[in-house]
């Protein structure tokens, strides 16, 4: 079965500091990759999507994830974070079957 | 253009009885897809419309029903409440997932619904 792995349900960094959360997917078959944003009592937004070209891909508020076909990976990442980065990231593999799913997620808190 | 809405915000239902949650996806968006969310499963997929059909489902049980009317506009149904069942539900729509260029998922806030 189709999986996708969020590694690490909580990260604590530093302001300034960089981001890594790591997404991590099981299929031979090529998927579409997104990464979602979710704020406090708030719906999930799209910080960055690939579906074809370029492996890196840039997003909203200075985040970016490169997609790596041969670890099967899609991490996201910000060199210098911000204190209102904190929320909580999920990552969203889909796949051509429209079998989609979406990472525990990631809950990022940012220590000033 | 106006995004997804979702109502009633907040809900408070006690067990057995049963819910209607609803979703007004973005205009020109056919697709409706519907996830739970809760501390201890993540967000988990529930089921997807498109074009009034359900084009696929989660691993939930038959409690758990929904509907797309001709608008797209969707609703979901939860019958015999389970306290389990509190949950942050979420409504994504999006213009035709699954097609050659993949559009992404717009989320609504949400409908937090609370068993007692």
């Amino acid at each position: 079965a189709q999986s996708v792995t969020q590694l690490g349900s909580h990260v604590s960094v530093s302001e300034g500091a960089l981001v890594l959360l790591r997404c991590n997917y099981s299929s031979s078959v090529p998927p579409y990759l997104f990464w979602y944003v979710q704020y406090p009592n708030q719906g999930l937004q799209l910080l960055l999507k690939y579906t074809t070209g370029a492996t890196l891909v840039k997003g909203i508020n200075g985040f970016e994830a490169e997609f790596k076909k041969s670890e099967t990976s899609f991490h996201l990442t910000k060199p210098s974070a911000h204190m209102s980065d904190a929320a909580e990231y999920f990552c969203d593999v889909s796949f051509l079957n429209n079998d989609m799913r979406f990472g525990a997620g990631t809950r990022l808190t940012v220590k000033p | 253009k106006a995004g997804v809405t979702q109502t009633p915000r907040y809900l408070i239902k006690t067990r057995g009885q049963q819910v209607t949650l609803s979703c007004s996806p973005i205009s020109g968006h056919r697709s409706v897809s519907w996830y739970q969310q809760t501390p201890g499963q993540g967000l988990q997929f529930l089921f997807e419309y498109f074009s009034e059909t359900q084009r696929n489902k989660g691993n939930f049980p038959g409690r758990f029903s929904g509907r797309q009317f001709s608008n797209s506009r969707s609703e979901m149904n939860v019958s015999t409440l389970e306290l389990g069942d509190s949950a942050l539900y979420l409504c994504a729509s999006s213009l035709d997932p699954g097609g050659v260029d993949y559009n992404e998922q717009f989320f609504g806030p949400g409908t937090r619904l609370t068993v007692l």
